[in-house]
């Protein structure tokens, strides 16, 4: 079965340590996504990749960064930067026939 | 910027009872709006609404746009257990189909 895997699933870091998040797709998806989901304030964009090799800043791109080397690979690297990393980070891709956002099943880390 | 803003933010129901969940947006180019269930992790896709004033069906669950006014509504009619969940309503507008805006969620509960 096609699908969004991200991994790891639950992660804890201290503070001034970078960490990186894995999102892998099988769906031949062309764009994806990253998103922050913090309570009461739904789901926020940090960084989306439309094609391989170039991506785009959302709306909260600040402290974060990512690569798109692969058509099936995103991941998210969490910088020291990033002033409150503690969230839940869910990754999507966009799935053509039917226009919606296909959502793996998240990454939460925890800051320490 | 895009707005889209959800109403009620939490609503707590019995089994059986319907329910109205609203979203109201402020989009620029808007393309489509979507609904969604998060149960635990990962949103799964609910509806895409397109059109104004044609309703769409999923067993108990419906829903319609209005572009004029500027808000969809969700209705959940005979509630069940199972349906207790975050609903995430978004709207895609610009020149990226997957670049959602996404409410803040209404938490609904339902009880036995």
């Amino acid at each position: 079965d096609g699908g969004i895997t991200q991994s790891p699933k639950y992660l804890f870091r201290k503070e001034g340590q970078n960490v990186t998040l894995s999102c892998e797709q099988n769906l031949n998806h062309d764009a994806m996504y990253w998103y922050r989901q913090d309570p009461g304030q739904g789901l926020r964009l940090i960084y989306y990749s439309q094609i391989v090799n170039d991506f785009q800043k959302g709306d909260i791109a600040e402290g974060y960064s990512v690569s798109r080397e692969k058509k099936e690979s995103f991941p998210l690297t969490v910088t020291s930067a990033q002033k409150n990393p503690t969230a839940f980070y869910l990754c999507a891709s966009y799935r053509d026939l039917t226009g919606e956002l296909f959502f793996g099943e998240g990454s939460r880390l925890t800051v320490l | 910027e895009d707005k889209v803003v959800q109403s009620p933010l939490s609503l707590v129901v019995h089994e059986g009872d319907t329910v109205t969940l609203n979203c109201s947006y402020e989009v620029t180019n808007f393309r489509s709006l979507l609904w969604y269930k998060q149960e635990k992790k990962a949103p799964t896709f609910l509806f895409m609404l397109t059109s104004s004033g044609i309703e769409k069906k999923s067993g108990r669950l419906s829903s319609i746009l209005d572009k004029k006014e500027l808000f969809s509504i969700l209705n959940i009619t005979a509630t069940q257990t199972g349906d207790s969940a975050v609903y995430l309503c978004a709207v895609a507008g610009g020149t990226s189909y997957g670049k959602l805006t996404f409410g803040q969620g209404t938490i609904l509960t339902v009880h036995p």
